[in-house]
């Protein structure tokens, strides 16, 4: 979707290190969503975020909007093996429908 | 080029009637889904199909059903429609572990 960025496309981790993913856009979010797919499965959803400034993290997984609510990012600290995989997040652009960013590829090697 | 089609983009319809919302994708991709948006915009997988393989969600009705004519198309057909299906319908295809790609979504107004 050309309303919603997401960055980088694709990126390789040495376990153990940290990594960040964005999602930006030119419109206000009014929700921002963030998945991970499991092939065959799937989108498995990970986390929401609707306030400016708002933080959330699940065990190793922490997401953030911003202050303006125009750029959300996620970080992986410590990567994992199981950290590996496709993350993309959806965003509420106060439509009846979610925007989609274009999906992140997440290498881990041991 | 349009990577993934989905038609009708709206769709209203009474209660009781049976209705098919299309979907194609022109990637080559071995596996297509079907999502249902909430009223939240959460996203629920309602069926996987890989290479002729159906996965389905228990969660799903049995009035829907997903068809597959070939790689390239994943149908669903809904029967009986019900106030309750009233949605938003996405459908992606991915290839292998790689990005998945959706169609714009379609609408579905039940009355």
């Amino acid at each position: 979707s050309q309303e919603l960025e997401q960055s980088p496309q694709s990126l390789i981790v040495q376990e153990g290190k940290n990594l960040t993913i964005n999602c930006t856009s030119s419109k206000t979010l009014y929700g921002l969503y963030w998945y991970k797919q499991k092939y065959g499965e799937g989108l498995i959803f990970l986390m929401m975020l609707q306030k400016g400034g708002e933080e959330k993290s699940h065990e190793k997984i922490t997401a953030k909007l911003d202050e303006k609510k125009q750029q959300s990012s996620l970080h992986i600290t410590a990567s994992q093996p199981s950290h590996a995989g496709i993350y993309l997040c959806g965003a509420d652009l106060n439509d009846y429908k979610l925007s989609f960013g274009a999906g992140t590829t997440v290498t881990v090697r041991a | 080029d349009t990577a993934v089609s989905q038609t009708p983009k709206y769709l209203v319809t009474q209660m009781g009637n049976d209705k098919s919302i299309k979907c194609e994708q022109n990637l080559g991709h071995d596996t297509m889904y079907w999502y249902k948006q909430d009223s939240k915009k959460f996203l629920k997988i309602m069926f996987s199909y890989n290479n002729k393989e159906l996965i389905i969600n228990e969660t799903v009705p049995n009035r829907f059903s997903p068809k597959s004519p070939d790689k390239a198309h994943l149908n669903l057909h809904i029967n009986s429609l019900e106030l309750g299906d009233s949605a938003v319908y996405f459908c992606a295809s991915s290839q292998g572990h790689r990005d998945s790609y959706f169609g714009p979504g379609t609408r579905l107004t039940v009355t």
